[in-house]
This record gives C-alpha cells, structure tokens and sequence, in this order.
C-alpha cells in the first residue's frame, strides 16, 4: 500500500511566521502534489511536482512556494503566514498521468491554525 | 470549462438503506474518474476509478459506481449502507496526459441507526 506521511497533523502559527509543511511518500511516485481544503470549496491545487527539483503551479500558489530536492518529499512552506491560509493542507503522490495506477494518494492533512 | 458537480451538499440515509450520491462533469474529453471518501480529520481514500473498458466500476466496501457518458455522469451507489460509511465523498475527474484532478465540492452522508 502507498504510505503518504504528513509530519504534522496540528500546527498552530503566528501571523507573519515562516512555515513548513513536510510531506513523505515511499511508493517512489514521480509526482507530488499540495491541496488546500476549505469547506464548500472542495480540493484546490496550490503546487505540484513531476520530478526533483521540478514544480508547477497549481491553481491558488500565492502566498506559497514548494520545494522538492529529494523525489520522496515535498514541502509547502508559507512564507509569511495569513490567517486567510488557515486551512487543511493534503499531500498526495501519483505515478505519471496515462497509467491505470496514477490515482491521487493522500496523507492524512495538516490542519494549519493562523493567529 | 473543466468542472465537477455534486449537486447534493448534504444527504441523510438510515442504515442499511441504498445510497447513491450524484457526480456531473463537463470535460472536452474521455476523462479518468475517481471517487474518494474522507472521514473526518483523515486525508482522501481512493473508493474506486474509471478508465476505459466496463462502464460499471466496482470498489472498496462495497460500492460502485456506473460511468454514462450520454448525461455526462459517474454517480456511486452503495446497495445497503453501514453506519461507518458516513462521511465526505469527493468525485474527481483526471485529465488524460495531464497532471491536472478536478474535485468536486463534495457530499457529506450522514447515516441513522
């Protein structure tokens, strides 16, 4: 089974405060994503990566950037953090789009408090 | 434009009721098809997937799910619900030969004794 781990369930964090969001997958999926999710707003893309050192915008990247140097981990970080970011933030891996298996698997969030 | 619509926010059944809960999409193309469910405070499960082939796609406990493309629909259907099966679920489309998912806004099932 994919095992998509997030190192935290819980954060809470200051207004203007650095912050990191630590996600691990051991299938050795190629690709990498972070999803808010705000209630009546469903999953929203923030970033996504489809290889080392290799990122995309998703659909709402502002006020965030990512960085993947290893292809097992991918972090979110908010640079300076607003309480309009917090959210419930989900990582999820896949293997390349085309194949049968590149369904999204997902960690269990982070559910990040802003103050 | 790419969407995914569940047009029902909420829906209450008593346990061992049937249960289907309604997924639209508009997409230019043959999309991929999930279905996820999210109990609360954990991360999405993958319930099942469309990609080609037998248009009745069967999953895990016990749903399933039938692919229309006439009315552009992946509605998923469970013949007799379990108290556990209440929470969130998300229909999602995948865009072939892209990276791009389109989540719905999701439908929370609440389930009577």
């Amino acid at each position: 089974d994919v095992k998509v781990t997030q190192s935290s369930r819980y954060l809470v964090k200051r207004t203007g405060e650095k912050v990191f969001l630590e996600c691990v997958q051991d299938m050795d999926h190629e690709n990498m994503f972070w999803y808010r999710q705000d209630p009546g707003l469903g999953l929203r893309l923030i970033y996504f990566s489809y290889d080392v050192k290799m990122k995309e915008k998703g659909d709402i990247p502002e006020g965030y950037s990512v960085s993947r140097e290893k292809k097992e981990r991918f972090s979110l970080i908010l640079e300076s953090a607003s309480t309009s970011q917090t959210s419930m933030y989900l990582c999820a891996s896949s293997l390349p789009p085309g194949q049968e298996n590149s369904p999204l698997h997902f960690g269990n969030g982070t559910r990040l408090t802003v103050t | 434009a790419q969407s995914v619509t569940q047009p029902d926010i909420h829906i209450t059944v008593s346990e061992g009721a049937s249960l289907e809960l309604r997924c639209n999409y508009s997409y230019g193309a043959t999309p991929y098809l999930f279905w996820y469910v999210q109990s609360p405070g954990q991360g999405l499960q993958l319930l099942l997937k469309y990609f080609s082939g037998d248009t009745l796609v069967q999953g895990i406990k016990g749903f399933e799910a039938e692919f229309k493309r006439s009315q552009s629909s992946f509605n998923l259907r469970k013949p007799s619900v379990h108290w556990s099966d209440a929470a969130e679920y998300f229909c999602a489309v995948g865009a072939r030969g892209t990276y791009k998912y389109i989540f719905g806004t999701g439908t929370r099932l609440k389930v009577l004794a």
